[in-house]
């Protein structure tokens, strides 16, 4: 299995909900990663998880709260968003230098 | 903070035209890796340069290290359809990767 994989693919949510993105990956990579993208820009890091700990947070607002229950899966757990959070959120992972990125959320905060 | 800058923004070819971008770190590089980005999709892994001039080549994409570990290039000959995308250099920095803008490539038919 050489796939990220995220759910969902696309979400919509109000300000005041809470939901979670998923990630997934079967191929024993020990680094995972969230990034964000906005139209047309290149992807941001947001997180980064080694060996099933936090190891960077570039400064990410408290209502984006990230997870790693173990080593396949990473979550990133959203409240209270605002509008301009609204983009693309990829998850990778990594052996090496290489990062593999899954298809994405795209992600809408009304 | 390292920076990647990465030139054109935007190519538009005709079919058949070569495409080069380039891409400039203001500090040496230990490597320098390159991934594509269809539209509407997510960043895929294309190669990785180490050396110090190296050139590497995938079918009809040449890739470059300069010798200085600042600077590298991807050139695409007689560019198809299917190479539309967005083309990103990244390289380590304060983080594990640091992406340059991208340049978009759009080919006309």
């Amino acid at each position: 299995d050489t796939e990220v994989t995220q759910t969902p693919k696309h979400l919509v949510m109000g300000m005041t909900n809470k939901k979670s993105l998923k990630c997934e990956q079967h191929m024993g990579h020990r680094a995972m990663y969230w990034y964000k993208q906005k139209a047309k820009k290149p992807p941001e890091l947001m997180f980064v998880y080694s060996y099933e700990k936090l190891s960077i947070n570039e400064s990410v607002p408290s209502r984006f709260s990230p997870e790693c229950p173990n080593s396949s899966l990473l979550n990133l757990h959203l409240h209270a968003l605002q509008p301009e959070d609204s983009a693309l959120y990829l998850c990778a992972s990594s052996r090496g230098n290489e990062q593999f990125f899954g298809p994405g959320t795209r992600l809408t905060v009304l | 903070g390292q920076q990647v800058m990465q030139i054109p923004q935007y190519q538009h070819v005709q079919e058949g035209e070569d495409f080069t971008t380039y891409c400039n770190s203001s500090t040496t590089l230990s490597n320098i890796q390159w991934y594509k980005q269809r539209p509407g999709g997510h960043p895929v892994f294309l190669i990785q340069l180490v050396k110090s001039g190296e050139v590497k080549k995938q079918k009809r994409l040449t890739f470059q290290f300069g010798e200085a570990k600042k600077n590298s290039s991807l050139h695409i000959t007689a560019t198809q359809t299917t190479d539309v995308g967005t083309y990103f250099c990244a390289g380590p920095g304060n983080t594990p990767l640091v992406f340059g803008k991208g340049t978009r490539l759009s080919v006309i038919a």
